[in-house]
């Protein structure tokens, strides 16, 4: 119950694309839902985050879109770069206590020039 | 201030051998985990401590060992190394609510060590 399922496991999108990974969650006591991206050889970084009381959170061309109903979340990077190119984790955190974080498998983004 | 730092960034052991990952920050943070980062499988925290003197399990905490003496370090212990424990190994830290400063959730991560158990 408390898995965060994310997909998919690997994306190529052409420069100028829209990227778009989606996770999914069980467990309602989940309070915050970050997206981190890693580059090679590099420890995570955090990209983007979103709490269960909005249902889109926008900065620059990234986004996050929020279906509490659905239990699901999902990032999107429109205008794709090169730049861009890297492994995205959506995570999510339990209320209460220690913020500990419930990963998911990440996706391995390619952006293509 | 330089963050989050984690030495060795490369090393290899023997089975059976043991070792001490260093991490330490400088950002005054309450929080410090251990996290394990394995091939499809994400990444999974090992230990955190909430402050200094306090440190608990996460969801893979067997064969390795922390303590937590100072706020700034987080050393994590592999007492008797075993192939199943070659992985990429990440320190993070951050804020608690109770430290009196604006509070995020956000965590910092080290650049990793890389572990190989042969």
């Amino acid at each position: 119950q408390q898995q965060v399922k994310q997909s998919p496991q690997s994306l190529i999108v052409q420069k100028g694309g829209i990227s778009i990974i989606n996770c999914a969650y069980e467990n309602t006591a989940f309070d915050y839902f970050p997206w981190y991206q890693q580059f090679p050889g590099k420890g995570p970084a955090l990209l983007i985050a979103i709490r269960p009381d909005v249902s889109e959170k926008k900065e620059g061309r990234f986004t996050i879109s929020f279906n509490k109903s659905a239990k699901q979340f999902s990032l999107h990077i429109m205008d794709s770069q090169p730049g861009d190119s890297a492994t995205y984790f959506c995570a999510a955190k339990l209320s209460g206590g220690y913020n500990k974080l419930i990963f998911g498998a990440g996706t391995r983004l390619a952006v293509h020039p | 201030n330089a963050g989050v730092t984690q030495t060795p960034k490369f090393q290899v052991l023997k089975t059976g051998q043991s070792m001490t990952l260093q991490c330490a920050q400088d950002m005054n943070h309450e929080y410090m985990s251990w996290y394990r980062q394995d091939p499809g499988m994400g990444l999974r925290l090992i230990h955190y401590s909430v402050g200094a003197g306090i440190t608990d399990q996460g969801e893979v905490p067997n064969g390795y060992n922390v303590s937590r003496s100072t706020t700034e370090d987080f050393p994590l212990r592999l007492l008797s190394a075993a192939p199943s424990q070659t992985s990429v190994y990440f320190c993070a830290s951050s804020y608690s609510p109770a430290g009196g400063r604006p509070y995020t959730d956000t965590q910092y991560f080290g650049p990793g060590t890389r572990l190989t158990v042969l």
